[in-house]
């Protein structure tokens, strides 16, 4: 069964650094997603993506964040100066048409960025 | 602001029992209602989808919609320890908005 993947599994970073979180979605869906979960809390929206733009983002997701699909494949999140509350969970996800009914999210494995 | 709540939990079920866990929404246009499963550590997998008033079962598992109501639930039965995790519940248009989860343990 297709997949989502993600990689790294996990990033160690210093704060003030720039991170990018990589994400090949599953080929033949449309819409692309971001979402974290902080440890201990609930799943977070940051941002979705369709046609090569952002359709919709969350308050979290703030100028210090970018996303991109560089090619036909990857897509990827970008965090330009980390800050240590931007440790958690970050989950890539695709779906493939949110006018269906019957198109859900499907999750990568996501990638435990820590902080220091 | 759309909102999604479950109670937190934990939710403590014997094994082979039912359990039953429980969601309300508050956006009255949400169309589409998933439950998703997720181990500690790990990413939501899928469980149950739903999007017609009613129930919907698969295997051990039942979906029940009331729009009306704005209400989703999830029956497991026949517990099993492996159904140990968190459930997440998850209302869907543009966007797919979760919940916090209700932690569910199946006692042996």
């Amino acid at each position: 069964e297709p997949e989502v993947t993600q990689t790294p599994s996990h990033q160690v970073t210093q704060m003030g650094q720039e991170v990018i979180l990589r994400c090949v979605p599953i080929s033949n869906h449309l819409y692309f997603y971001w979402y974290r979960q902080i440890l201990g809390q609930k799943v977070e929206f940051l941002v979705s993506f369709y046609n090569n733009e952002i359709s919709e983002k969350s308050e979290i997701f703030d100028d210090q964040f970018s996303v991109e699909r560089p090619d036909g494949s990857n897509f990827t999140l970008k965090i330009r100066s980390t800050k240590l509350e931007d440790s958690a969970m970050y989950f890539c996800a695709s779906r493939l048409n949110p006018g269906r009914t019957n198109s859900p999210l499907h999750f990568g494995n996501g990638t435990r960025l820590t902080v220091t | 602001q759309k909102e999604v709540e479950q109670n937190s939990g934990p939710l403590s079920v014997p094994e082979g029992a039912i359990a039953s866990l429980n969601c309300t929404y508050s956006d009255r246009v949400s169309q589409s209602f998933f439950w998703y499963r997720q181990y500690s550590g790990k990413s939501p997998e899928l469980i149950m989808s739903i999007y017609s008033n009613g129930d919907k079962e698969d295997g051990r598992f039942t979906a029940q919609l009331n729009k009306a109501s704005q209400y989703v639930s999830l029956l497991i039965r026949d517990s099993q320890p492996s159904d140990s995790a968190t459930y997440l519940c998850a209302v869907a248009d543009d966007k797919i908005i979760f919940g916090k989860g209700t932690r569910l343990h199946i006692l042996p």
